[in-house]
């Protein structure tokens, strides 16, 4: 069975930094891209970065980049995402998600729990 | 950026009846990378179709995609009550990922 395990979400305060992990199982971890995808409070979807299956291709919203690394561990099957310079428009829930099929984009069809970030003093 | 904008922003229907939605994007989709996920509250979203036409797997075949170019459609035969919920549409054919905005399929 797929899962997508997030970890790492807290109460920050605006410029801090925190970093997002995201433990994988039940799949080949090294065969799929990844990607992290936010959901403000009451809001929509937003697509954050994505990252292939060795990291040589990684891509970032214009809303996170400069200030958002996205990672990840094959050997340990994890994602990371690095948040610094938080602000309140960087309150969400982030989820971890999986691309359909190997090695290319083909749609999320697997989620995590999502773990919720909130910047505030 | 391609910008994805979903109509309507809520439909209101009743158990039964057939629902129409629609994503039109600012730009060609590459390949029709296209995706539909609904998403109930409290819960992550899901994928119910991915190439703008095929169903993801476990997806009941009320629910159909359709679509090329820059507009596309989610249609959902007979809605079942578990069907209301926010709807999404997605391109992933631009290494930048975007989302449309959402349409809340409410019931009547």
């Amino acid at each position: 069975e797929v899962q997508l395990v997030e970890s790492g979400g807290g109460l920050v305060k605006p410029g801090g930094s925190l970093r997002l992990s995201c433990a994988a199982s039940g799949f080949t971890f090294s065969s799929y891209s990844m990607n992290w995808v936010r959901q403000a409070p009451g809001k929509g979807l937003e697509w954050v970065s994505s990252i292939n299956i060795n990291g040589a291709y990684i891509y970032y919203a214009d809303s996170v980049k400069g200030r958002f690394t996205i990672s990840r561990d094959n050997a340990k099957n994890s994602l990371y995402l690095q948040m610094n310079s938080l602000g309140a428009e960087d309150t969400a829930v982030y989820y971890c998600t999986r691309e359909r099929a190997p090695n290319y984009n083909s749609g999320l069809n697997y989620w995590g729990q999502g773990t919720l970030v909130t910047v505030s003093s | 950026e391609i910008v994805l904008t979903q109509s309507p922003g809520t439909l209101s229907l009743s158990p039964g009846e057939r629902a129409t939605l629609s994503c039109r994007a600012s730009q060609s989709v590459s390949s029709s990378y296209l995706a539909w996920y609904q998403q109930k509250p409290g819960q992550a979203p899901r994928l119910l179709i991915y190439g703008a036409s095929s169903r993801a797997t476990g997806i009941p075949d009320r629910f159909s995609g359709s679509g090329s170019a820059t507009d596309f459609t989610l249609t959902i035969s007979r809605l079942d009550p578990e069907d209301f919920a926010v709807y999404y549409c997605h391109q992933y054919g631009n290494s930048l990922y975007t989302f449309g905005q959402g349409t809340k399929l409410e019931i009547k």
